[in-house]
């Protein structure tokens, strides 16, 4: 089992729609949660960290459930800009490693 | 100022070549990182470094082997180019107090 799973989708959404992403780890000590956003052929570049009572940042949620052993991004009103994949990245409690999810593609559409 | 810079681009390497992919930062950050990711896939960390002289293996180092002489600079050392090896390589850098990466913009090997 992959230590940190996602839905690689595509997600198409259009604009102005509420869409939402799981993301799921193995490990139950792993204790630090980022979401990374990459655009297509670009490198990835950090969108948030995750936070246990949760945190937002203008149209964004992230959320972690850590009993359930998953964290969550929200995205509300999309914008066509919003269109990129989202990785998913635990510190392995291991190795103290970033360790990333295969990215979940989310296309917004006009 | 650059942030992380890496070159080349694009490559093209025959089966057996070998290679260096340039990794170069101005953050004066001690650690560095070369993660590969494949198509659909998430980024797997070859090698890292948490400063000048002190190297380590990360998930796939296999074929690959570094160096860190420099705070600034961290080479990938490709000798025997194998087609596993297609895939985009990014560079990273990370502050010691963060766990925030910032990444170079990669480079696109293919091996054929």
């Amino acid at each position: 089992r992959k230590e940190v799973e996602q839905d690689p989708g595509p997600f198409n959404v259009p604009e102005g729609a509420t869409v939402a992403f799981n993301c799921t780890y193995s490990n139950s000590a792993s204790q630090s949660f980022f979401w990374y956003r990459q655009d297509c052929r670009k490198e990835p570049k950090l969108l948030m960290s995750v936070y246990s009572s949760g945190n937002e940042d203008g149209r964004f949620t992230a959320q972690l459930n850590r009993a359930s052993q998953y964290i969550s991004l929200l995205i509300r009103d999309s914008k066509l800009s919003d269109s990129a994949t989202y990785l998913c990245v635990a510190i392995s409690s291991n190795t103290g490693k970033l360790i990333f999810g295969q990215g979940t593609t989310l296309q917004v559409k006009p | 100022n650059a942030g992380v810079t890496q070159t080349p681009k694009f490559r093209i390497l025959k089966i057996g070549q070998s290679m260096t992919l340039q990794c170069a930062q101005d953050m004066n950050h001690n650690y560095m990182y070369w993660y590969r990711q494949d198509p659909g896939m998430g980024l797997k960390l070859i090698y890292y470094s948490v400063g000048a002289g002190i190297t380590d293996k990360g998930e796939v180092p296999n074929g690959y082997n570094v160096s860190r002489s420099t705070t600034e600079d961290f080479p990938l050392r490709l000798e025997l180019a194998a087609p596993s090896q297609t895939s985009v390589y990014f560079c990273a850098t990370g502050g010691q107090s963060s766990y925030e990466q910032y990444f170079g913009p990669g480079t696109r090997l293919t091996v054929t």
